[in-house]
């Protein structure tokens, strides 16, 4: 199993809209409707911003979006804001019972 | 609050055997989930495995399994993972993290903190 791919890092000026991709194959993401993204702020413990594909949990800012067109899925930031400064982890049912992360993706605030 | 409370820091040498714990704050540890989620420092996250605290019921990423092992003590509410033979390649931070309670749970609610390991001769 290798991990899913993003992109290393993305950035974006405060306010405009960022879009993060995970990719990985017909074995996972493109199975199951069970791709999930995670916030890490240094320091911090870690968040869920979004479940299954696009559901967001509650607390979560409605400037977070979750999507997946085959075996990529998507998390859109809009109106970004300094606090979103952060990295950001995809993760996704791989099958027999097992989940699999993303890279990671380092997203910069300008 | 509602919070999975971690081990504090381990500094360890090669060869050595080591167990850190991840214990539930309020709610019944039965009831969820606990994976554990390693992230090697500059790295990005690995899923380890997960236990079903009502049945210590495994599952591994073929990348641990042999090498770590889960358990759980139901009367403390706590997780553990546990290493009988560390290798300086074990050195990070170690998330517990718990599974909500529903169908397709394959997704983490909750967060511990992190235990950071260092295994150093």
């Amino acid at each position: 199993q290798s991990a899913l791919t993003q992109p290393a890092s993305v950035s974006g000026s405060p306010g405009q809209s960022i879009t993060i991709s995970c990719t990985g194959t017909s074995s996972d993401v493109g199975s199951y409707k069970l791709v999930s993204w995670y916030q890490l702020h240094p320091g911090e413990v870690p968040k869920l911003m979004i479940y299954k594909d696009d559901k967001r949990p509650s607390g979560v800012s409605d400037r977070f979006s979750g999507s997946k067109s085959g075996n990529t899925a998507s998390l859109t930031i809009s109106g970004l804001q300094a606090e979103d400064e952060a990295d950001y982890y995809c993760c996704s049912f791989a099958g027999s019972s097992t989940l699999l992360f993303g890279g990671g993706t380092k997203l910069t605030v300008l | 609050e509602v919070q999975l409370v971690q081990s504090g820091a381990e500094v360890k040498k090669p060869g050595e055997s080591l167990r850190i714990s991840c214990k539930a704050s309020t709610y019944s540890l039965t009831s969820k989930w606990i994976s554990w989620v390693r992230q090697v420092p500059g790295k990005g996250l690995e899923w380890m495995g997960r236990i079903d605290p009502s049945d210590s019921y495994t599952d591994y990423s073929p990348s641990f399994q042999g090498h770590v092992s889960l358990s759980v003590d139901k009367s403390t509410r706590t997780a553990y993972l546990q290493w009988s033979s560390l290798k300086a390649s074990d050195t990070a931070i170690y998330y517990c993290a718990r599974h909500p309670w529903e169908s397709g749970n394959w997704y983490f609610d909750l967060w511990g903190r992190g235990t950071l390991v260092t295994v150093s001769s």
